[in-house]
């Protein structure tokens, strides 16, 4: 079974940019999850997916936001980078209907402001 | 508010150790905790949740409700298990997201 992918790896932006973080869950899996673990920090919740909807959201400004397609898959997107933004991106998927399933991650992506 | 707590930014025990990574959280509803293992160069991956009360590679948790904790424990520490481990409070009724602690980096000296 294919784990959770992300792309991409790394992505190297600038101040003021716009950046984009792919995610592709688990087949069968419809929920997926955004986290930030930035220096310092931790692992903080984002925003939760499911079924093609934004169902939950963290503690983050509107410039956060993403969307998950029909295939389940979710894009990150974040707006008008900042230096406080660079951090690895994880994005979690868990089998639909079930909250007592786990979720399972991906690799990350490692966001990086220049 | 919910709030998980790893004191223990860094653990280095011997091998054979006994070891035993904290990890307390703060939650008005009926918690469910997990442990995650995050092993050099790889993915976060799940270790053991509560409600199975099983031991997974050695490691066993028991939640505490009285003192809100979910220690990890394992009799006798390996090289291998050289890691960072996070503590994660699941939120059911916020579709499932996860709480986590800031982590503990186990280091596991021969």
């Amino acid at each position: 079974e294919a784990g959770v992918t992300q792309s991409p790896t790394h992505l190297i932006k600038t101040r003021g940019q716009q950046a984009t973080l792919r995610c592709s869950p688990i087949s069968g899996h419809t929920s997926v999850y955004w986290y930030q673990q930035a220096l310092g920090l931790g692992l903080q919740f984002l925003l939760w997916y499911d079924e093609g909807e934004e169902r939950n959201r963290g503690n983050f400004p509107p410039r956060f936001s993403g969307r998950q397609f029909p295939n389940y898959s979710s894009e990150l997107n974040v707006n008008a980078l900042e230096l406080e933004d660079s951090a690895l991106y994880l994005c979690a998927s868990r089998v639909p209907g079930d909250f007592n399933q786990p979720q399972h991650f991906g690799d990350g992506t490692r966001l990086s402001i220049l | 508010a919910q709030r998980v707590t790893q004191p223990e930014k860094l653990l280095s025990v011997f091998k054979g150790a006994p070891v035993e990574l904290k990890c307390n959280y703060s939650y008005s509803g009926s918690p469910e905790l997990f442990w995650y293992v995050q092993y050099s160069r790889q993915r976060l991956q799940l270790l053991l949740r509560h409600i199975s009360r099983e031991s997974i590679k050695g490691f066993t948790a028991d939640l505490n409700k009285g003192e809100t904790s979910f220690h990890l424990k394992k009799p006798f520490a390996q090289e291998e298990d050289s890691a960072m481990y996070y503590c994660a409070l699941r939120l059911y009724n916020q579709g499932g997201k996860l709480i986590f602690g800031q982590g503990t980096e186990l280091s596991v000296k021969p």
